[in-house]
């Protein structure tokens, strides 16, 4: 089984739509998660950190599932500009013995 | 403040051969880890680096090495080259592994 699953899509959705994604860890130790986006042929750019309260900011909502060991996000209104793979990133413990696990993204395509 | 540096850019190289990848982490951070993300693919873990030394690594084998300097910039060595060493090969930077990684714009590298 991946350390992070993530269903690759591709998610194509109409401007002003709702959509989710979700992606699995499979480490219950794991300590904190992220959500990156990156854009094609770029770097991976944080988009928000995972709070196990759920946290949002602007259109995004992320939220965390500790029990069931799932993050979410979730994007309302969608825009054009919002097309992009969308990196799910999991890291097991704080401090210098960290890695960053990433499931393989989300594409999101957002049409006219 | 700048960003995460990587050099070069791109990169073509022979089968056989080996390379170099060179990272300056963001001012203020101390902790280097190298990804490798083939194509259509998340960021698979590669190494981490703090105060020079290899803290972490993933399922890569011994021809992939590297070094982190006093300034905390970061080298990727890889020897032998395989057609499946063609990837991007992305830096990603922190202070002592907290939070979220920032990562620079990678070096997309081919092997012929």
């Amino acid at each position: 089984r991946k350390e992070v699953e993530q269903d690759p899509g591709p998610f194509n959705v109409p401007e002003g739509a709702t959509v989710a994604f979700n992606c699995t860890y499979s480490n219950s130790a794991s300590q904190s998660f992220f959500w990156y986006r990156q854009d094609c042929r770029k770097e991976p750019k944080l988009l928000m950190s995972v709070y196990s309260s759920g946290n949002e900011d602007g259109r995004f909502t992320a939220q965390l599932n500790r029990a069931s060991q799932y993050i979410s996000l979730l994007i309302r209104d969608s825009k054009l500009s919002d097309s992009a793979t969308y990196l799910c990133a999991v890291k097991g413990a704080t401090g210098t013995a960290s890695k960053l696990t990433f499931g393989t993204g989300t594409r999101l395509q957002v049409t006219l | 403040d700048a960003g995460v540096t990587q050099s070069p850019t791109h990169l073509i190289k022979t089968r056989g051969q080996q390379v170099t990848l060179r990272c300056s982490p963001k001012s203020g951070h101390d902790t280097v880890s190298w990804y490798q993300q083939a194509l259509g693919q998340g960021p698979q873990f590669i190494f981490q680096y703090y105060e020079e030394e290899e803290r972490q690594r993933g399922n890569f084998p011994d021809r992939f090495s590297g070094h982190q300097f006093p300034n905390y910039s970061s080298e990727l060595n890889v020897n032998a080259l395989l057609l499946g060493d063609s990837a991007l090969y992305l830096c990603a930077s922190s202070f002592q592994g907290y939070y979220g990684y920032t990562f620079g714009s990678g070096t997309r590298l081919t092997v012929v």
